[in-house]
């Protein structure tokens, strides 16, 4: 069936090192969406990407949404201990008229101070 | 409320006792989703409700799992004779449309079952 799936499952950085997670869908995507998860907390959504190609920013966070809209990525600069928690990437699949969001594998990022 | 509600909050049930779980959608959002996160993973779709079509329970794990949203609105997740493995997090999520381009999910605090 249709996956997503993100690298790496874990990642701990020292802070102020970079950060980034892949997601991978096994289908073309027509959008993709970006959640944090904060530990304790439920999924928040944080940017939708729906164009071949798109990059977004908000502050430190960098989206990209890939050529083929298969796969995209979430990149962090200078990370922060406010930046813990696991990102997911979330994804429309299904055929005409019956669309529903699965979610990939999700990236916990530990900062250490 | 202004977000999507869920009760109860945690739910310590006993090995073969039927659960119902709540999720109360943000007035007016037409979709409605339920997800199951146990400790540590990544959420598994379970059921998909938009507007007046059939759900999408392609994700149910067995026939003990069953839902219904009554009136486009409330939504109830019935798990029975449940087993240690049903153990999770439940996560209801809302938004306002659905289809292929839904806009942001919503999602409730979680209902916590425990299955001793």
């Amino acid at each position: 069936g249709q996956q997503v799936m993100q690298i790496p499952q874990y990642q701990h950085v020292q802070e102020g090192e970079d950060f980034t997670t892949y997601c991978n869908s096994s289908t073309t995507l027509s959008n993709i969406q970006w959640y944090k998860q904060r530990p304790g907390g439920h999924p928040v959504f944080l940017i939708q990407l729906v164009k071949s190609g798109e990059v977004k920013k908000q502050k430190r966070l960098t989206f990209q949404f890939g050529e083929a809209k298969k796969n995209s990525s979430l990149h962090i600069t200078a990370t922060q201990t406010t930046d813990v928690g696991t990102y997911f990437c979330a994804g429309p699949v299904g055929t005409s008229g019956t669309y529903k969001y699965i979610f990939g594998t999700g990236t916990r990022l530990k900062v250490l101070a | 409320g202004a977000g999507v509600s869920q009760s109860p909050s945690n739910k310590v049930t006993e090995k073969g006792k039927d659960v119902e779980l709540r999720c109360d959608p943000i007035s007016g959002h037409t979709a409605l989703y339920w997800y199951r996160q146990s400790l540590g993973q990544g959420l598994e779709f379970l059921i998909y409700f938009q507007g007046n079509s059939a759900p999408d329970k392609s994700g149910l794990p067995s026939d003990r799992f069953s839902a219904e949203r009554t009136g486009g609105s409330v939504s109830t997740l019935t798990i029975q004779r449940t087993q240690q493995e049903d153990s999770a997090v439940y996560l209801c999520a809302s938004s306002l449309v659905g289809g292929s381009s839904t806009g942001e999910l919503f999602f409730g605090e979680g209902s916590r079952l425990t299955v001793l």
